[in-house]
C-alpha cells in the first residue's frame, strides 16, 4: 500500500514565523487532503488538493502530483494555528492512508 | 447541519465486554468510515462503507464490526474488547465523486479498554 512520509515531526515556532510542511508519497494519488488537528482533538479539512495550488487566508497547499509530494505554508503562524498537521492520500475513491503528523507549537 | 457526531465522548470497558460506537452525519454522504489514532501512528482505516448494505475492510478490521442499513448511520461494534483497542476512534463522511470526496470528521470517541 501507500506509504505517506510527513516532515519535519515537529516544528516550534515564534508568532508571526513563517513555515512550510511537507508531505511525500511512495506512489501516485488521486485524492491527497491535509487536516489540521486542534489541542482538543477535532479535525478540521483544510484543503482537498489532489494538484495544483490553492489559497485559503494565510494557509495555501501545494501538489506536485508528478513528483508525489506536497506542500503545506502557514504564514504569519498564530498561537492558534498550534496542533498537529496530518496530510493524506488515496488512489481512486475515498480511501485515505494518512501520514505520522507534524506537530506545530507557536509560541507567543 | 449537525454534520458528523459521534457518541459516547468516552468509555472504559473491561476486556471482553462488548460495546457499540455511535456514528451518524446529516450531509446525505455516501461514504462513510471509521479510524482509529494511537500516539505517533497518525489515523489508521478500520471499516469503511461507500453506500447502505455496503461495507468493506480497512487496514485494521480485526476485532471490529461494522454495518451499514441507512445513509445516515455506521455504527461500530467491539466484539470482545481487549487493551490493545485503547484508542480514540474517530468516524469520518464525504461524498463519493470525484472532486467531491472532502472528508469530514466527528469529534471522536476515548476508549479505555482495562
Amino acid at each position: 500500500g501507500i506509504q505517506v512520509e510527513q516532515s519535519p515531526p515537529d516544528l516550534i515556532l515564534q508568532e508571526g514565523a513563517n513555515s512550510t510542511l511537507r508531505c511525500n508519497f511512495s506512489d501516485s494519488v488521486n485524492n491527497l487532503q491535509w487536516f489540521h488537528q486542534n489541542p482538543w482533538g477535532q479535525l478540521i479539512n483544510l484543503f482537498y488538493i489532489p494538484s495544483g495550488t490553492k489559497q485559503n487566508g494565510r494557509l495555501s497547499a501545494t501538489t506536485v502530483a508528478t513528483e508525489r509530494y506536497s506542500l503545506l505554508y502557514i504564514s504569519s503562524s498564530q498561537t492558534t494555528d498550534s496542533g498537529v498537521y496530518f496530510c493524506a492520500g488515496g488512489q481512486g475513491g475515498n480511501k485515505l492512508v494518512f501520514g505520522a503528523g507534524t506537530i506545530l507549537r507557536v509560541k507567543s | 447541519n449537525a454534520g458528523v457526531t459521534q457518541t459516547p465522548k468516552f468509555q472504559v470497558l473491561k476486556t471482553g465486554q462488548s460495546m457499540t460506537l455511535q456514528c451518524a452525519q446529516d450531509m446525505n454522504h455516501e461514504y462513510m468510515s471509521w479510524y482509529r489514532q494511537d500516539p505517533g501512528m497518525g489515523l489508521r482505516l478500520i471499516h469503511y462503507s461507500v453506500g447502505a448494505g455496503i461495507t468493506d475492510q480497512g487496514e485494521v478490521p480485526n476485532g471490529y464490526n461494522v454495518s451499514r442499513s441507512t445513509t445516515e448511520d455506521f455504527p461500530l461494534r467491539l466484539l470482545s474488547a481487549a487493551p490493545s483497542q485503547t484508542s480514540v476512534y474517530f468516524c469520518a463522511s464525504s461524498y463519493t465523486g470525484t472532486g467531491w470526496n472532502t472528508q469530514y470528521f466527528g469529534p471522536g470517541t476515548r476508549l479505555t479498554v482495562l
